[in-house]
C-alpha cells in the first residue's frame, strides 16, 4: 500500500505570512496533485505535476515536485484568509489510474 | 453544465439499514470513483469503474457493492449499515483517469449509522 504523509496536519498563521506544506512518501508517484477542500464541498484540484524536479506556480500558489517523484511542496506567499480550507496531496499510481490521498493540512489564515 | 452530482446531501441510517447513494455525471467521462473521508483524514478509494459495465474494488470495497450500468451512473450501495460507515462519501469522474489530472468531486453525502 502506497502511503502518503502530509505535514503539519494544521497550521495557523497571520494574514501576510508565508507557509509551506510537505507531502512525503517511499513511494514513486506518476503524477502529484494538490487539492484544496473547503468544509461541506468536494475536492477541487489545483495543480497536477509529472516530471521529477517539476516547480509549478499559480498565482501566490508554487508546488514542487521532487526529483525522485516521491514527494511535493506547496508553498504560499503572503496568505490570505480566502487561503483557508484543506490542503490535499495525492499521488497517481496503478492500474486504475486512482489516486492515493494524503490525510490533509487544515490550513487557516487570520486576518 | 451540472458536473459530478450526488444525492442525498445528508442521511442518517440505523444499523442493518440499507441505502443507495446516487452519483450521475454529464461529461461523458470513463471513469468513476467513489471514495470515503472520515472526520480528519484524507479520502480512501471503496470502488472504481473504468467505463460502463466495469467495476473493480479499491482500498476499502467491505460492506459497499457498485454497479455501472450506463456511462453517466455509478451508484454506491450500503446493504446492511454499519456505524462503521459514518463518513462522507464522494464520487468523482474523470475522462483519462484521475491520475492524469482534471479530475472533479461531486459535493458529497453525509451519511451517520446510529
Amino acid at each position: 500500500t502506497q502511503l502518503l504523509e502530509q505535514s503539519p496536519q494544521f497550521l495557523s498563521i497571520q494574514e501576510g505570512e508565508n507557509l509551506t506544506v510537505y507531502c512525503n512518501s517511499s513511494s514513486v508517484f506518476s503524477s502529484l496533485q494538490w487539492y484544496r477542500q473547503e468544509p461541506g464541498e468536494g475536492p477541487v484540484l489545483l495543480v497536477t505535476v509529472v516530471t521529477g524536479g517539476e516547480v509549478k506556480k499559480l498565482k501566490r500558489l508554487t508546488f514542487q515536485f521532487g526529483d525522485a517523484r516521491k514527494d511535493s511542496s506547496l508553498h504560499i506567499t503572503a496568505a490570505q484568509p480566502g487561503d483557508t480550507g484543506l490542503y490535499l496531496c495525492a499521488g497517481g499510481a496503478g492500474s486504475a489510474r486512482q489516486l492515493t490521498f494524503g490525510s490533509g493540512t487544515q490550513l487557516t489564515v487570520l486576518p | 453544465n451540472a458536473g459530478v452530482t450526488q444525492t442525498p446531501k445528508f442521511r442518517i441510517l440505523k444499523i442493518g439499514q440499507s441505502m443507495t447513494l446516487q452519483c450521475t455525471q454529464d461529461m461523458n467521462h470513463n471513469y468513476m470513483y467513489w471514495y470515503r473521508q472520515d472526520p480528519g483524514m484524507g479520502l480512501k478509494l471503496i470502488y472504481y469503474s473504468v467505463g460502463a459495465g466495469i467495476t473493480d474494488k479499491g482500498e476499502v470495497p467491505n460492506g459497499y457493492n457498485v454497479s455501472r450500468s450506463t456511462t453517466e451512473d455509478f451508484p454506491l450501495r450500503l446493504e446492511l449499515a454499519a456505524p462503521s460507515q459514518t463518513s462522507v462519501y464522494f464520487c468523482a469522474s474523470s475522462l483519462k483517469g484521475m491520475d492524469a489530472g482534471k479530475g472533479y468531486f461531486g459535493p458529497g453525502t453525509r451519511l451517520t449509522v446510529l
